[in-house]
């Protein structure tokens, strides 16, 4: 089945600094990959997403990359802000198990 | 609206007891899904239903049993738990055949479970 790693486990930034957090996955067939943020006591909300047949998706201040031949995604965020502060989770959507497969989560600090 | 609607927020239990938490969605979904989710780590999948019948199974103990009564309700039955058993308890649900090949799961705000 898929794995997905997720690094770094926690990342302190600035405000103001960009942050980066990547995930390896294991299955060529996973085709669908969102990123998760879930600040302390809400639910995950989506953020971006990107499929496949992409490379590269930005939505403002966040964005997502693609290498599908190295099997790894990067999430972007420019210009933090305190409220960017949360866990963030990657995952990649196994298609035949028909479920999302999700990285340990990556706890995000931006310090004003 | 994306809202998925889960009932009750929080739940205290004994290891004897029996509850049911109750999730509901009203975004024509036909993929719902049970995660349980600890501290600081990434929701764990339990169940999903496709089509108001059970397709996952992530070898869940007995002493969970969840229900789709219709395609806008999920149940999860509790009996007998255990305190490890304590988490915070995810619903979500999506499209099953989605544009473009997306699986977006929006997740409910969960139900916290404490198992006294």
């Amino acid at each position: 089945g898929e794995n997905v790693e997720q690094h770094p486990s926690t990342l302190s930034v600035q405000e103001g600094d960009s942050a980066v957090i990547k995930c390896t996955y294991s299955d060529s067939a996973s085709n669908y990959f969102p990123w998760y943020k879930q600040e302390l006591g809400k639910r995950p909300q989506l953020i971006i997403d990107i499929r496949s047949n992409v490379g590269e998706k930005k939505d403002q201040r966040i964005a997502v990359t693609l290498n599908k031949t190295a099997k790894h995604f990067s999430l972007h965020i420019t210009e933090t802000q305190p409220e960017d502060s949360a866990v963030y989770f990657c995952a990649a959507f196994e298609e035949y198990g028909n479920k999302l497969v999700f990285g340990a989560g990556t706890i995000l600090r931006v310090k004003s | 609206d994306t809202e998925v609607t889960q009932t009750p927020k929080h739940l205290v239990m004994g290891m004897t007891n029996k509850k049911s938490l109750k999730c509901e969605q009203h975004m024509g979904h036909r993929a719902m899904y049970w995660y349980k989710q600890k501290a600081k780590k990434p929701p764990e999948l339990m169940f999903v239903y496709s089509y108001e019948k059970l397709s996952i199974n992530e070898s869940v103990p007995s002493r969970f049993s969840p229900e789709c009564p219709n395609s806008s309700l999920l149940n999860l039955h509790l009996h007998a738990l255990q305190p490890e058993d304590s988490a915070l308890y995810l619903c979500a649900s999506s499209q099953l055949l989605s544009p473009w090949g997306k699986n977006i799961q929006y997740f409910g705000a969960g139900t916290r479970l404490s198992v006294l």
